[in-house]
């Protein structure tokens, strides 16, 4: 089974809906991101929580919330979705431990704004 | 100016050729390195830490230069299994931020 896992994996909606992306890892890792990739434009950071009363603005919050229900779950929000937030999004985990601070990537949620 | 820079490619070599990708970053507290590896429509693994040193994993080796804020990776005898997507990536600066900044990727094709 797969340590960090996304639902859904495709989601097509409509401007103006709410919508929900789910994370789950099976790591005990404390650390959980969220993350968009454009094309051209690279992985950019959207939120991350070090600890469930932990959450932090990454470089592009705006139109996003986050909650971290648990230490095993991290979910994102889009409150009213619109068609710019059309992108893959990937949650990721890292262990405090790990001083490397490798991160390791869910499969991704393939998010279409219509 | 982006803070980690990658020239996106596409890549086209020969099997059996060698590659190398550059990257270039902003931030000078920046301590940690890495690349990542992305396949096709795949989530982004990490291929291998870069230490100051530099250091090698089998077919590839990879080096930093802090001093010119410069990474490197080379691949020797590629492989067609080596086609993908490469990240460059850095931690955002010194000390356990845990904030990592991706460079755009580099695509590499490599053909049997």
């Amino acid at each position: 089974d797969a340590d960090v896992t996304q639902t859904p994996r495709n989601r097509i909606t409509k401007t103006g809906k709410r919508i929900m992306l789910e994370c789950s890892q099976t790591k005990g890792h404390d650390r959980m991101y969220w993350y968009r990739q454009d094309p051209g434009l690279g992985l950019r950071l959207i939120y991350y929580s070090f600890d469930v009363k932990d959450i932090n603005k990454g470089e592009i919050s705006d139109g996003y919330s986050v909650s971290r229900q648990a230490q095993a779950k991290f979910s994102l929000s889009l409150e009213s979705a619109i068609p710019n937030q059309t992108a893959l999004y990937f949650c990721a985990t890292s262990d405090l431990a790990d001083n490397q601070e490798t991160q390791y990537f869910g499969p991704g949620t393939r998010l279409l704004v219509l | 100016r982006k803070e980690v820079e990658q020239d996106p490619g596409p890549f086209n070599v020969p099997e059996g050729a060698t590659v190398a990708f550059n990257c270039t970053y902003s931030n000078s507290a920046s301590q940690s390195f890495f690349w990542y590896r992305q396949d096709c429509r795949k989530e982004p693994k990490l291929l291998m830490s870069v230490y100051s040193s530099g250091n090698e994993d089998g077919r590839f080796t990879a080096q930093v230069d802090k001093s010119s804020k410069y990474i490197s990776l080379f691949i020797r005898d590629s492989q067609p299994s080596d086609s993908a997507t490469y990240l460059c990536v850095v931690n955002e600066g010194s000390g356990n931020t845990g904030k990592l900044i991706f460079g755009q990727g580099t695509t590499l094709q490599v053909k049997p």
